[in-house]
C-alpha cells in the first residue's frame, strides 16, 4: 500500500514564525502536492512538484514556498505565518500524470495565533 | 478550466436506505473522475475512479458511481447506507495530460441510525 506521512498532526505557531510542514512518501512517486482544506471551500492546490527540484504554483501560492530536494520528500514552508493560514494542510502523491490516483497523507492541522 | 459542483452541503439518510451523493463537472476533453472520502481529522481516502470504459464504476466499501457524459455527472451511490458511512465526500476531476485535480467543496453525509 502507498504510504504518505506528514510530520505533525497538530501544530500551533505564532504570527510571524517560519513554519515547515514535511511530507514523505514511500512509493517512489514522481508527483507530490500540497493542498489546504477549509470548510466550505474544499481542497485548494498550493503547489505541486513533478520531479526533484521542480515545482509549479497551484491556485493559492501566495505566502507559501516549497522545497523538494529528494524524490520522497516535499516540504511546505510558510515564510512568515499569519492567522489566515490557520487551516488543514494535506499532502498527496501519485506516480505520473493523467489517470493515476492521488494518495493523501493524514493532514496537519495548523493553528496560527 | 476544470471544475466540480457538489450541490448539496449535507445529505441525511436513514441507515439501510440508499445513499446518493451528487457531482457534476466541467472539463475540456474526456474527464477523469474521482471520489474520495474523509473521516474526521483524517486525510482523504480514495474510493473509486472513472477513466474510460463502463459507465458504472465499483469501488471500496460497497460504493459505486455512474458516469453520465450527456449530463456531465458522476454521482456516488451505495444501495444500503451504514452509520459508519457518515463522513465528508469529495468529487474531483482531471483530464488527459493534466497533473491537477479540481475538487468540489465536499458533501457531509450523515447516516441516521
Amino acid at each position: 500500500d502507498v504510504k504518505v506521512t506528514q510530520s505533525s498532526r497538530y501544530l500551533v505557531k505564532r504570527t510571524g514564525e517560519k513554519v515547515f510542514l514535511e511530507c514523505v512518501q514511500d512509493m517512489d512517486h514522481e508527483n507530490m502536492f500540497w493542498y489546504r482544506q477549509d470548510p466550505g471551500l474544499g481542497l485548494r492546490l498550493i503547489y505541486f512538484s513533478y520531479d526533484v527540484k521542480m515545482k509549479e504554483k497551484g491556485d493559492i501560492p501566495e505566502g507559501y514556498s516549497v522545497s523538494r530536494e529528494k524524490k520522497e520528500r516535499f516540504s511546505l514552508i510558510l515564510e512568515s505565518a499569519s492567522t489566515n493560514q490557520t487551516s488543514m494542510y494535506l499532502c498527496a502523491s501519485k506516480v505520473r500524470q493523467g489517470t493515476d490516483t492521488q494518495y493523501f497523507g493524514p493532514g496537519t492541522r495548523l493553528t496560527v495565533l | 478550466a476544470q471544475s466540480v459542483a457538489q450541490p448539496e452541503d449535507q445529505v441525511n439518510v436513514a441507515e439501510g436506505n440508499p445513499l446518493t451523493v451528487k457531482c457534476t463537472y466541467s472539463v475540456s476533453g474526456n474527464p477523469y473522475l474521482f471520489w474520495y472520502v474523509q473521516y474526521p481529522n483524517r486525510g482523504l481516502q480514495f474510493l473509486l475512479k472513472y477513466i474510460t470504459g463502463d459507465n458504472l464504476v465499483k469501488g471500496s466499501y460497497g460504493f459505486e458511481a455512474e458516469f453520465n457524459k450527456s449530463q456531465t455527472s458522476f454521482h456516488l451511490k451505495k444501495p444500503s447506507a451504514l452509520v459508519s458511512d457518515s463522513a465528508l465526500y469529495f468529487c474531483a476531476v482531471s483530464n488527459y495530460g493534466n497533473n491537477r485535480l479540481a475538487f468540489g467543496k465536499g458533501n457531509q453525509v450523515v447516516v441516521i441510525p
